[in-house]
């Protein structure tokens, strides 16, 4: 099985400081045909569905702030929320989509305000 | 803009079925590939199932494999899960999830609907 694991499974961040969440996939999910990584990630605040932040590693879904930024390639990925605010309290998540199936998520990191 | 509405979540015995719905509008339907995903209670994301673009493809999670069915209606925009034998383990938040890029189902979800609550029970 596929496995995407994150760390750490929660954090507590003072506002305006860096949060910086792990995830790490069994396989790679780097497509060598085209180099782009099947990398998402998403937030999710309670009571509500999950939100997209980046796609192929590192793109910035339209509407989110600059302070969501993600990196890495191959199967070590970096979700960076650079100057934590109030509303990034959240859920987050990873999740690879590349030769699906299946399509697998991380287990999630709670971000909290320290 | 996109939109996505489940439908059709409700509490159901174990062992009997359900079938949910998902309206789609503001995007071409059929150029997009659909999922579901779902949710236990505190818990974290599953994926559950894909139908491509033309509804000639679809994949399940092995959790689902034999009793759930995924398909699609491009003459109504909508997209539906069949769910047979239903267990407690299948209580959950079904969320249906458009893929983000046509055509395709290896493509992250850019779109969510709010979900519709299954709960199994006796």
């Amino acid at each position: 099985d596929i496995v995407m694991t994150q760390s750490p499974d929660s954090l507590a961040v003072s506002l305006g400081e860096r949060a910086t969440i792990n995830c790490k996939s069994s396989q790679s999910v780097l497509y060598s045909s085209n180099n782009k990584n099947y990398l998402a990630w998403y937030q999710q605040k309670p009571g509500q569905p999950p939100k997209l932040l980046i796609y192929w590693a590192s793109t910035r879904e339209s509407g989110v702030p600059d302070r969501f930024s993600g990196s890495g390639s191959g199967t070590d990925f970096t979700l960076t929320i650079s100057s934590l605010q109030a509303e990034d309290v959240a859920v987050y998540y990873c999740q690879r989509y590349y030769n699906i199936p299946p399509l697998t998520f991380g287990q999630g990191t709670k971000v909290e305000i320290k | 803009q996109v939109q996505l509405v489940e439908s059709g979540g409700s509490v159901v015995q174990p062992g009997r079925s359900l079938r949910l719905s998902c309206a789609a509008s503001g995007f071409t339907f059929n150029n997009y590939a659909m999922h579901w995903v779902r949710q236990a209670p505190g818990k974290g994301l599953e994926w559950v199932a894909v139908v491509s673009y033309d509804g000639t493809n679809t994949y399940y999670a092995d959790s689902v494999k034999g009793r759930f069915t995924i398909s699609r209606d491009s003459s109504k925009n909508t997209l539906f899960l069949q769910m047979n034998s239903l267990r407690a383990e299948d209580t959950a938040v079904y969320y249906c999830a458009r893929a983000g890029l046509a055509q395709t189902i290896m493509a992250h979800h850019d779109s969510w609907g709010q979900g519709t609550l299954v709960t199994v029970s006796s």
